[in-house]
């Protein structure tokens, strides 16, 4: 069972281009979270989302963020116009359930550097 | 919203000792407590978790305490082992059926020394 599979490991944006990054959760998981983790400092909840819907993006920034969880294909957290402030690993985390036995658990993380 | 601390924020042990790291947390209704430990340019690992019904929990070298009415809870960690060497993150949530959101610490650089 393989395991939350983020996509790109490492990307590279200059300012003001878009940035896509995909997380696949682990199969049989329906639940996604997004957290953000800046350099040397604790992870950030961004966006936790079920498929087709988001449920609590309370730690999305309200501009330029998006994210998505479609019926078919992977989680996308979408930021436009980048800076240099985005600049950070963001990784994805699922879970099969929505509470009880439910822990997170987490991908690689995409390492975002703005230019 | 929920707030977690935790403390220290880096903690050498010689090898074979024991580590304690310590978090505590703002919202009384959180009932969901995993510790994660994050080695550099990784993942975030579930280690260990507790449920708000259990004061303690216990896994081979590795323990969690929890009490609610101080909210705190703690990791132990008994003879350490130089692989033991990571950033450690507390972290808390309430399960309520509208998903697991963590509130993470800011985390503990643990370093084994030989």
């Amino acid at each position: 069972n393989a395991g939350v599979m983020q996509n790109p490991r490492h990307l590279v944006r200059r300012r003001g281009q878009e940035a896509r990054l995909r997380c696949s959760p682990m199969k049989g998981h329906s639940h996604v979270y997004w957290y953000r983790q800046l350099p040397e400092e604790g992870l950030k909840f961004m966006v936790y989302l079920q498929k087709e819907n988001i449920i609590d993006e309370s730690g999305m920034p309200k501009e330029r963020f998006s994210a998505e969880f479609p019926k078919e294909g992977p989680s996308i957290l979408r930021i436009q116009q980048v800076v240099r402030g985005d600049s950070a690993a963001y990784f994805c985390a699922s879970s099969h359930g929505a509470g009880g036995n439910s822990p997170l658990h987490f991908g690689n993380g995409t390492r975002l550097t703005v230019t | 919203g929920e707030n977690v601390e935790q403390h220290p924020s880096t903690l050498s042990v010689q090898e074979g000792d024991s580590a304690v790291i310590k978090c505590t947390y703002s919202d009384s209704a959180s009932n969901y407590f995993p510790w994660y430990k994050q080695e550099l340019g990784k993942r975030p690992q579930l280690i260990i978790d507790i449920r708000s019904n259990v004061g303690e929990k216990k896994d081979q070298r590795i323990a969690v305490t929890l009490n609610k009415t101080a909210k705190h809870f703690s990791l132990h960690i008994t003879e350490t082992q130089p692989e033991d060497s990571a950033v450690y993150f507390c972290a808390a949530s309430k399960w309520t059926g509208g998903g697991n959101k963590l509130t993470f610490g800011t985390g503990t650089q643990l370093k084994v020394e030989l």
